[in-house]
């Protein structure tokens, strides 16, 4: 069973630009979240989609969106990009919805640069 | 509010001789825990979990954690480390009975194993 895949692996961007990140799923898993890692604040949960709907939201500004699709792979988006969103960006996906006790797969996550 | 603390930023063992990895937690009701390991440049890989049950919870790579309740502590140990545990490692926590979907990490421990 393939494992949970992201793209890009790397990107660099500039002040101002917006990012689509993408990430898709181990087959059959609804639950998608997404979590910011830095050295400073380490790991930061974004927000967790289940089949489609959004769960539960970190506390990220309004910048920092997402969506998921019927095949359950998701999309996260930040617009106006600030110097401080360079991170490691990790997709994680669940079989079932974060309010049990199944544990999460992660993909290799994207390094986002921003110039 | 569920939180989860690894006091120590990095632990040093030499190869051969046994590990820990100190995870404390803290929530409202029961919890579920997690461990997840990180090579560099890689997404989390998940190691164990303690649910419910005996609290000695065995996991991947011949690692296994000690769920103490009246410490609320879950760490995770090892008999003997090889240099290949060398990583960083993250313990995770959730509230049983939280209706926020949502698992706290805690700012990971490096581990380094000397030859």
């Amino acid at each position: 069973k393939a494992g949970v895949t992201q793209t890009p692996r790397y990107l660099i961007k500039t002040r101002g630009q917006q990012v689509t990140l993408s990430c898709s799923p181990i087959s059959g898993h609804r639950s998608v979240s997404w979590y910011q890692q830095t050295p400073g604040q380490g790991l930061q949960f974004l927000f967790e989609y289940f089949s489609e709907t959004q769960r539960n939201k970190g506390n990220f500004p309004g910048r920092f969106s997402g969506r998921q699709f019927s095949n359950s792979r998701s999309e996260m988006n930040v617009s106006t990009l600030e110097l401080g969103d360079s991170a490691l960006y990790l997709c994680a996906s669940s079989f079932t919805d974060l309010s049990s006790y199944n544990e999460q797969f992660f993909g290799p996550g994207t390094r986002l640069t921003v110039l | 509010a569920q939180s989860v603390a690894q006091p120590e930023d990095q632990v040093n063992v030499a190869e051969g001789n046994p590990l820990t990895v100190k995870c404390t937690y803290s929530v409202s009701g029961n919890p579920y825990l997690f461990w997840y390991v990180q090579y560099p440049n890689r997404g989390l890989q998940f190691l164990l979990k303690y649910i419910t049950g005996d609290n000695l919870v065995k996991g991947s790579y011949g690692f296994e954690a000690e769920f103490n309740k009246s410490q609320t502590s879950f760490h995770l140990k090892k008999p003997s480390a090889l240099v290949s545990d060398s990583a960083l490692y993250f313990c995770a926590v959730r509230d049983v009975y939280s209706s926020a979907s949502k698992i706290i990490f805690g700012s990971g421990t490096r581990l380094s194993i000397r030859p």
